[in-house]
């Protein structure tokens, strides 16, 4: 079946601080790839998506590339702030068009100023 | 535009009780999915029904259940509560064609069986 993998947190970074977080899935196919981001008290909100090999997603500064070859999908951000501060949740769906998604366990960050 | 809505947020139950949550999706949206977190398994899907119509369907016991309305609102159901169905039940919607199944989600209803 289908799963995700995410680096362990949590993680704690300084602000400016360089950003990455570990996903590297199992799927048949071709699935398409995403990054939920929870802030406390809230749903989860899409972060950034991808739904074929070699794309890249990125909103709000934050980036991951579709890597088919390494079955990966790491986060970036150059410069984390604060407010990034939030749990970070890879997750894919098996085909384009399915809702539902596998969620990694989500990874805790915490930024300090 | 209002985002999803689920009703209620929080809730306390006890063994053997059942719960119904709500959900009222994004105007136009026609698709709901159901998911329930919890520390130790983390985001589970539930189910997802579309048109009224029970799409997809996760692995759990049949003491969940759901069903969705013609005005895309659903609701799910527990019956015969456990202490380990204490979650959070997060209800997302979407378009439901075949884009790009981006999830909206609501802020989710906080379940404590006691």
């Amino acid at each position: 079946g289908n799963s995700v993998t995410q680096m362990e947190g949590p993680v704690t970074l300084s602000e400016e601080a360089f950003l990455t977080i570990n996903c590297t899935y199992t799927a048949t196919g071709y699935p398409s790839l995403f990054w939920y981001v929870q802030y406390p008290g809230e749903g989860l909100q899409l972060l950034l998506k991808a739904t074929k090999a070699d794309d890249k997603g990125s909103n709000k500064g934050f980036e991951a590339t579709y890597r088919k070859e390494t079955t990966s999908f790491h986060l970036e951000k150059g410069s984390v702030q604060v407010s990034d501060s939030a749990v970070y949740f890879c997750a894919l769906s098996d085909f384009l068009g399915n809702e539902k998604l596998t969620f990694g366990t989500g990874t805790r960050l915490t930024i300090i100023p | 535009k209002a985002g999803v809505t689920q009703t209620p947020r929080y809730l306390i139950k006890t063994r053997g009780q059942q719960v119904t949550l709500s959900c009222s999706p994004i105007s136009g949206h026609r698709s709901v999915s159901w998911y329930q977190q919890t520390p130790g398994q983390g985001l589970q899907f539930l189910f997802e029904y579309f048109s009224e119509t029970q799409r997809n369907k996760g692995n759990f016991p049949g003491r969940f259940s759901g069903r969705q309305f013609s005005n895309s609102r659903s609701e799910m159901n527990v019956s015969t509560l456990e202490l380990g169905d204490s979650a959070l039940y997060l209800c997302a919607s979407s378009g439901g064609g075949s884009g790009a199944n981006v999830l909206t989600f609501g802020a989710g209803s906080r379940l404590t069986v006691l």
